[in-house]
């Protein structure tokens, strides 16, 4: 069956360290995969795109890989502020309407 | 610029009610997409239509219904309500092409008692 994995529901860092994020996929051929910011009460924020036939992307702090092979993204927050503090969700596009599938999330905690 | 805008906020039905969930974008996205999010998952996509008079199923359809008549709007009407469909409800638009993310709206918190 298809899944999408996000690595442990909570992660903690110090600030100033790298934060890095994990999202698996089975049984998908995504043409790209996108990752999204959620605080609590609000609804989901367009971070990131990266595209199958693209290795690495980056934005300002953020930085996202995506490994086909392994089946596989990272994003990465480097010198993390207690800002970052939010719930993180990797997508890949499976449809021709562009649907997009959510993995659960990652909820990520600066700490100062 | 508006964004996503969906109404209401909080709602509180009983078993058996029936309610629309309203949704408008002003920003001219021919795609709309409807998502559920329970506790501790993921978004689990509803419905979705790629332009007026076009819809189609997503993931979990079962106990809803859309309409897609203007590019703007794309409601989701709840028809008896269940205890199941608690859930929090987000719109979602984006523009066609694959260089785009979604623009979602702040949600709807629906509890079926």
């Amino acid at each position: 069956s298809q899944k999408i994995e996000q690595n442990s529901e909570a992660l903690n860092i110090q600030e100033g360290k790298t934060a890095t994020l994990t999202c698996n996929y089975t049984n998908y051929s995504p043409a790209y995969l996108q990752w999204y910011r959620q605080d609590p009460g609000r609804g989901p924020v367009f971070l990131l795109l990266i595209r199958e036939n693209e290795k690495e992307k980056r934005k300002e702090r953020l930085k996202v890989t995506f490994d086909t092979t392994l089946k596989q993204s990272l994003f990465h927050i480097t010198a993390s502020q207690p800002a970052d503090s939010a719930t993180y969700l990797c997508a890949l596009a499976t449809g021709s309407a562009r649907q997009l599938t959510f993995g659960s999330g990652t909820q990520l905690t600066v700490l100062p | 610029n508006a964004g996503v805008t969906q109404t209401p906020k909080f709602r509180i039905l009983k078993i058996g009610q029936s309610m629309t969930l309203q949704c408008a974008q002003d920003m001219n996205h021919n795609y709309m997409y409807w998502y559920r999010q329970d506790p501790g998952m993921g978004l689990k996509l509803i419905y979705y239509s790629v332009g007026a008079g076009i819809t189609d199923k997503g993931e979990v359809p079962n106990g809803y219904n859309v309409s897609r008549s203007t590019t703007e709007d794309f409601p989701l009407r709840l028809e008896l309500a269940a205890p199941s469909q608690t859930s929090v409800y987000f719109c979602a638009s984006s523009y066609e092409g694959i260089n785009y993310g979604y623009t979602f709206g702040s949600g709807t918190r629906l509890t079926v008692v």
